[in-house]
């Protein structure tokens, strides 16, 4: 069946503009989850849906992030006036909840602000 | 101090050694531990769980260890395929977020 995915995969953008980021989950999927993985470092948690509940965004850095998942299966992650240290890997992953554990990631997308 | 620590590596063995991950977590109170791998420019992927009695899966065994906070990765007869970074991720909630170490660095040479 299909994985979970992401797009794009690549984005410049320059520094101040905003950027949206898709996750398409598995299919039936409750829990999404967002990481952020800078060059060299292990992904850092951002934010957790279950359906369309944002139930933790403390990992957000700052007000200029923002994510939604308006129908409980995709979820766009919102960067408004990027910086330069946004440039990072934005990895989406699903589980099934109801305390299954596995988290299946997408590929990421690649974000470079310039 | 990171909640989860790894020692970043690199790790460079001959194909058919044995390599050993360590790998120390500060929250007494994590529910689950696992190491994932993650290959150069590629999305993590679950390689196995851990659990206190230990686990083995072919050349891989892990093990934790409660007390000392304290969960390791063994690869036994290492293989080129084996190049990868290795994760150690923990839980403080079933189900939650995962919190990953910063990934240890293996290359297997010929």
């Amino acid at each position: 069946g299909a994985g979970v995915s992401q797009s794009p995969r690549y984005k410049v953008a320059k520094r101040g503009q905003d950027v949206a980021l898709r996750c398409d989950p598995i299919s039936g999927h409750v829990s999404l989850f967002w990481y952020q993985q800078a060059l060299g470092q292990g992904p850092e948690f951002l934010t957790y849906f279950q359906n369309e509940a944002q139930l933790d965004k403390s990992g957000l850095p700052s007000d200029r992030f923002f994510a939604e998942r308006p129908e409980g299966s995709v979820s766009t992650l919102k960067i408004q006036r990027t910086q330069q240290e946004d440039s990072a890997v934005y990895l989406c992953a699903s589980s099934l909840g109801r305390q299954q554990e596995t988290q299946y990631f997408g590929p990421g997308t690649r974000l470079l602000v310039l | 101090r990171k909640e989860v620590e790894q020692d970043p590596g690199p790790f460079n063995v001959p194909e058919g050694a044995t390599v050993a991950f360590n790998c120390t977590y500060s929250n007494s109170a994590s529910q689950s531990f696992f190491w994932y791998r993650q290959d150069c420019r590629k999305e993590p992927k679950l390689l196995m769980s851990v659990y206190s009695s230990g686990n083995e899966d072919g050349r891989f065994t892990a093990q934790l260890n409660r007390a000392s906070q304290y969960i390791s990765l063994l690869i036994r007869d290492s293989k080129l395929s084996d190049s990868a970074t290795y994760l150690c991720v923990v839980t403080e909630v079933r189900g939650g977020k995962l919190i990953f170490g910063q990934g240890t660095e293996l290359s297997v040479k010929p």
